[in-house]
């Protein structure tokens, strides 16, 4: 059965540095997602992704965040300049369409770890 | 605005006994809603999903769901519970507001659930 991976499945960075989490959606999926949980609370919507834009994004999703389909089958989600508070669990989701009835596929998850 | 609210964050049950987990949602169209599971280092698997036909809604592994729309409810429920369901229990809804929020997810806060011998 088709999946969705995320690599790396754990990420310890320090303040200020760069990461780019990486996903590879279910191969005939065109709506991408991720999402976020930081520890003891909700999972959070971050952004949306078709056709190569995004389609919404949530107030989360500051400039220091960007996503980019750079090869046809990678997602990834870039964060600029990481900040303490963006330790989490971060989810990446694809479906197949954009409608609220569709189901999202999710990976495993990246946890991250800012120090 | 869309939300959910998971009113037990953990529940406690023996093998073999049923399983109820509440959710409320609240939503201000006609909204989808999900259940899915997380199993340790596992992704969020979905066991099953209301989409405005028939209102109980049968999943994987012997779960089901109401929808209440006169309750906001859609609690799951199984008449067993196996050592397998030990997991954590998200329902979500998904809607639309103002026709643009296509496929956004909003999670309840999930329910641990633990299952003993």
């Amino acid at each position: 059965e088709p999946e969705v991976t995320q690599t790396p499945s754990h990420q310890v960075t320090q303040m200020g540095q760069e990461v780019i989490l990486r996903c590879v959606p279910i191969s005939n999926h065109l709506y991408f997602y991720w999402y976020r949980q930081i520890l003891g609370q909700k999972v959070e919507f971050l952004v949306s992704f078709y056709n190569n834009e995004i389609s919404e994004k949530s107030e989360i999703f500051d400039d220091q965040f960007s996503v980019e389909r750079p090869d046809g089958s990678n997602f990834t989600l870039k964060i600029r300049s990481t900040k303490l508070e963006d330790s989490a669990m971060y989810f990446c989701a694809s479906s197949l369409g954009g409608l609220i009835q569709e189901t999202q596929y999710f990976g495993p998850g990246t946890r991250l770890l800012v120090l | 605005a869309q939300s959910v609210t998971q009113l037990d964050s953990h529940v406690s049950v023996s093998e073999g006994t049923p399983v109820l987990l509440r959710c409320n949602y609240s939503s201000s169209y006609s909204p989808s809603l999900f259940w899915y599971v997380q199993h340790p280092n596992k992704g969020l698997q979905l066991l099953l999903k209301y989409t405005s036909a028939a209102t109980l809604v049968k999943g994987i592994n012997g779960f089901e769901a109401e929808f209440k729309k006169s309750e906001t409810s859609f609690h799951l429920t199984k008449p067993s519970a196996h050592m397998s369901d030990a997991a954590e229990y998200f329902c979500v809804v998904s809607d639309r507001a103002g026709g643009t929020s296509y496929g956004k997810l909003t999670f309840g806060q999930g329910t641990i659930l633990t299952v003993h011998p």
